[in-house]
């Protein structure tokens, strides 16, 4: 059964700051999911990382991964307040492409 | 742009009454998805759903709960008798078959039960 989990579970950093998100899953996902939940709102789809290697990148946020180290990541480069939201990773397995997600990592943005 | 809409956005109901919340996925999507969210903890799979029938469930998913895609456009979550535990925030994904495999999620129905 797949597990994901991410760290760190809170980040506050400051404006222009640089940090990273990571996300490791346990077996084989066929593909690795970023989205971004802003409080009491839906989910929204950042990006999809389809293979070993792939980098995505949109606006300040960058993805990767690596399969071989089960291993996501996603760098925010020189935060804004704009950012702050709640970020998950989630990865899917089986014949219908369920999604399981990590714990989330909650991130803020201060002045 | 399609998106996946819900209804209610809120519901609230005594524990032990039955609820329907309802999801219209994306028109040319085939796969349907209901997903739960406690508040403040991660997003959980219920049940997966394709060509009518279900495809996939978490043990979450028990005898209390069912699925249904009445007449082609809407599914809906059914739960017989709620309980206090079920108060989350409940949301419908939707795929389309192939493609990038990603899921568009609706805006999500907050279920409190009291």
């Amino acid at each position: 059964e797949l597990k994901v989990e991410q760290n760190p579970l809170f980040l506050s950093m400051q404006e222009g700051k640089n940090y990273t998100i990571y996300c490791n899953y346990s077996t084989t996902s066929d593909r690795l999911y970023w989205y971004r939940q802003d409080p009491g709102k839906s989910l929204e789809s950042l990006f999809v990382l389809l293979s070993n290697g792939a980098v995505k990148q949109e606006g300040r946020l960058m993805a990767s991964l690596d399969t071989k180290a089960r291993l996501s990541t996603l760098h925010i480069t020189a935060a804004v307040h704009d950012l702050s939201a709640t970020y998950f990773c989630a990865g899917n397995t089986g014949t219908a492409s369920k999604l399981t997600f990590g714990t989330g990592t909650r991130l803020q943005v201060t002045l | 742009e399609p998106e996946v809409t819900q209804t209610p956005s809120h519901q609230v109901t005594q524990m032990g009454q039955e609820v329907i919340l309802r999801c219209v996925p994306i028109s040319n999507h085939l796969y349907f998805y209901w997903y739960r969210q406690i508040l403040g903890q991660k997003v959980e799979f219920l049940v997966s759903f394709y060509n009518n029938e279900i495809s996939e469930k978490s043990e979450i998913f028990d005898d209390q709960f069912s699925v249904e895609r009445p007449d082609g456009s809407n599914f809906t979550l059914k739960i017989r008798s709620t309980k206090l535990e079920d108060s989350a925030m409940y949301f419908c994904a939707s795929r389309e078959r192939g493609g990038r495999d990603e899921q568009y999620f609706g805006p999500g129905t907050r279920l409190t039960v009291t």
